[in-house]
């Protein structure tokens, strides 16, 4: 069955860059069907969409972030990464890669998710 | 670019029926299909609902979608409501260049 999982340091200093990989089983990162994505819940908040990626290495990012964001897919690792740079506490939030369907970003698959704090 | 409102909090009694708006800023709700997402206290989001009316497989009948043009809005409706409903439920969308989450709502079964 398909299943993704984040990986990364769990505490970032201010002003450096955080990064996350999401390992995929079950399905190719290859696939023309999906785009991979990331998304990220501020403790006690809502959902934010980052961005995401096709298999063709095409990118979409939130305007608010997309200045800060680079995703990337190694489709020998069957995983896609997330870079956040220059982060602040605001960045602090649990970060989740998602499968979403091309076309009509239904997100079907989640990752579990993996908390990230900014801090000194 | 376009926000997707949502109340805040809802309510309801055991076997009763509620249902969450969301309401589209800019753009018709008709262009582009919401999806609906179920997120219990520490765990992943699960979708509810996807393309303004359907449900995945494993998910109830009491679940369900629409939208309504004339307020350009989508709803979630959860009839026979039972305790485990109990939840943050969140809308999606997307319009060419960006995808949008609702602020979430907080369902509490009384």
């Amino acid at each position: 069955q398909v299943q993704l999982q984040e990986s990364g340091p769990g505490l970032v200093k201010p002003s450096e860059t955080l990064s996350l990989t999401c390992t995929v089983s079950g399905v190719s990162v290859s696939s023309d069907t999906y785009y991979w994505s990331w998304i990220r819940q501020p403790p006690g908040k809502g959902l934010e969409w980052i961005g995401y990626i096709y298999h063709s290495g095409n990118t979409n990012f939130n305007p608010s972030l997309k200045r800060r964001v680079t995703i990337s897919v190694d489709t020998s690792k069957n995983q896609f990464s997330l870079k956040l740079s220059s982060v602040t506490a605001a960045d602090t939030a649990v970060y989740y890669c998602a499968r979403a369907r091309i076309a009509v970003a239904y997100v079907d698959y989640w990752g579990q998710g993996t908390l990230v704090t900014v801090s000194s | 670019n376009f926000m997707l409102t949502q109340p805040h909090s809802v309510s309801g009694s055991p076997g009763k029926t509620v249902t969450i708006s969301c309401t589209r800023s800019s753009g018709s709700i008709a262009s582009n299909y919401v999806q609906w997402f179920q997120q219990r206290p520490g765990s992943a989001p699960n979708t509810v609902i996807y393309e303004n009316d359907q449900r995945p497989s494993g998910v109830p009948d009491r679940f369900s979608g629409s939208i309504d043009t004339s307020s350009n809005s989508a709803s979630l409706t959860i009839s026979g409501l039972k305790t485990e409903d109990e939840a943050d439920y969140y809308c999606q969308s997307y319009d060419a260049y960006n995808w949008m989450f609702g602020g979430g709502t907080k369902l509490t079964v009384l």
